[in-house]
């Protein structure tokens, strides 16, 4: 199994619509995780950690599945603005690095 | 404001010559990275420094090299030896190493006359 897998997508959704991606990940003794938004031609951001109890903020939330090793992204009442690239991130347990996964794009139409 | 800048925000390289790209942080971080993004793909570490003076190769590290003289300046420098520069190239700064969030800058595109 690769590090972090990603769905590549695109995810074509309407407006209003609930969305979720998930991510898979190798190493079971990684700790922390995240979500990064990269719109196109410009740099990732953060967009919101991933804790163990999950973490929701506004329309978004995110899980983590230890078990399974995974992690997911809802979306719930999607905007046209959502329309980006979402990388998820993993860090090594015992690594000074970040590994990206190489994104799930989101096309949300009117 | 407090942040991360690149420059230039796009580059053309000749064959055959060292380009410089410039990263300044004012965010007082220790940590600082290097990645290259291809059209598709995810991001690659070139070279990260936790320190000043101190650096380490990343997964890509053949064909680049980087200087970590002050805190906040971590230069990349691509050079003659990197076969296939043409990339975007992403700088990155955060308080220390390890599974803490990164903070991009804008990012310089690279592209091979």
């Amino acid at each position: 199994r690769k590090e972090v897998e990603q769905d590549p997508g695109p995810f074509n959704v309407p407006e209003g619509a609930t969305v979720a991606f998930n991510c898979t990940y190798s190493n079971s003794a990684s700790q922390s995780f995240f979500w990064y938004r990269q719109d196109c031609r410009k740099e990732p951001k953060l967009l919101m950690s991933v804790y163990s109890s999950g973490n929701e903020d506004g329309r978004f939330t995110a899980q983590l599945n230890r078990a399974s090793q995974y992690i997911s992204l809802l979306i719930r009442d999607s905007k046209l603005s959502d329309s980006a690239t979402y990388l998820c991130v993993v860090p090594p347990w015992g690594y000074s690095t970040l590994t990206f996964g190489k994104g799930t794009m989101l096309l949300v139409s009117p | 404001d407090g942040g991360i800048t690149q420059s230039p925000k796009y580059l053309f390289r000749k064959e055959g010559q060292n380009v410089t790209l410039s990263c300044e942080q004012n965010l007082n971080h220790d940590a600082m990275y290097w990645y290259r993004q291809d059209p598709g793909q995810g991001l690659r570490l070139i070279y990260y420094s936790q320190i000043v003076n101190d650096f380490q190769k990343g997964d890509i590290a053949e064909g680049y090299s980087v200087s970590r003289e002050k805190k906040e300046s971590f230069p990349l420098t691509v050079t003659s030896a990197q076969k296939n520069p043409t990339a975007f190239y992403l700088c990155a700064s955060s308080p220390r190493t390890g599974g803490v969030t990164q903070y991009f800058g804008p990012g310089t595109r690279l592209l091979v006359l």
